[in-house]
């Protein structure tokens, strides 16, 4: 089976900078995601790690270090609208669905 | 992109009553496709495998008999709550995959959110 941890809640502020943390136990491996949640909402992609390193898609980042079981998300300039709920979520291969983390509450203040 | 719709996107019924949720993708064939279920303030959690012409896949402790789940074309999978009941109110998504084209990415669906009296 598969198991992820996150962090329950994170708080910053407008146009600071937050990680949010992700480690994950799985029989198998076939990438690290990330996913955006707001309130009464679905969940929107925003980021894939297949291999080690960083993906840059504006300015969110995300990280993977397949050897430690661990990834990230990091936000930068962070905006009132980020204020959602944030999951990492990981695929055992072939056509399964994905695993998701218990989901990091963000919330961002002026 | 690949879109996943799903209706209806709130519905509330009474206790006792059946109530049927549809997942449609509407640029791409979906052999596949996923329910998920999410409580309030906590993550998604696996349903079900649908699968497009064959018998859904249950996750370990899912009643298949009170959720069914029809795949009767490649782009259309439902989710049927039977004699539904106020532990059964929650937001219902489905997703899907898009292996021919794209990146392989999960979409989701809108959700549905069913409230049981």
């Amino acid at each position: 089976g598969q198991s992820l941890e996150q962090p329950s809640e994170v708080t910053a502020v407008e146009g600071a900078i937050v990680q949010i943390n992700c480690t994950y136990q799985t029989s198998g491996f076939y990438g690290l995601s990330w996913y955006q949640q707001h309130d009464g909402g679905a969940p929107t992609f925003l980021s894939y790690n297949g291999l080690d390193g960083l993906e840059e898609t504006g300015r969110f980042s995300s990280f993977l270090s397949r050897s430690d079981s661990y990834g990230y998300l990091l936000l930068q300039e962070l905006q009132m609208k980020d204020s959602a709920s944030y999951f990492c979520a990981v695929r055992d291969g072939g056509r399964r669905a994905l695993t998701f983390g218990s989901g990091t509450r963000l919330q961002v203040q002026p | 992109g690949a879109v996943v719709s799903q209706h209806p996107s709130r519905v509330i019924c009474k206790s006792g009553t059946s109530v049927k949720i549809e997942c449609r993708s509407l640029d791409f064939q979906a052999t596949t496709m996923f329910w998920y279920r999410q409580f309030p303030k906590q993550s998604l959690m696996l349903m079900a495998t649908s699968n497009e012409g064959s018998k859904a896949t249950y996750e370990q402790g899912v009643e298949k008999d009170k959720f069914l789940i029809n795949h009767a074309s490649l782009t259309l999978s439902t989710l049927t709550v039977t004699s539904a009941h106020p532990e059964d109110s929650s937001f219902y998504i489905c997703s899907a995959r898009d292996l021919l084209g794209g990146t392989g990415e999960l979409f989701f669906g809108e959700g549905s959110r069913l409230t049981v009296l």
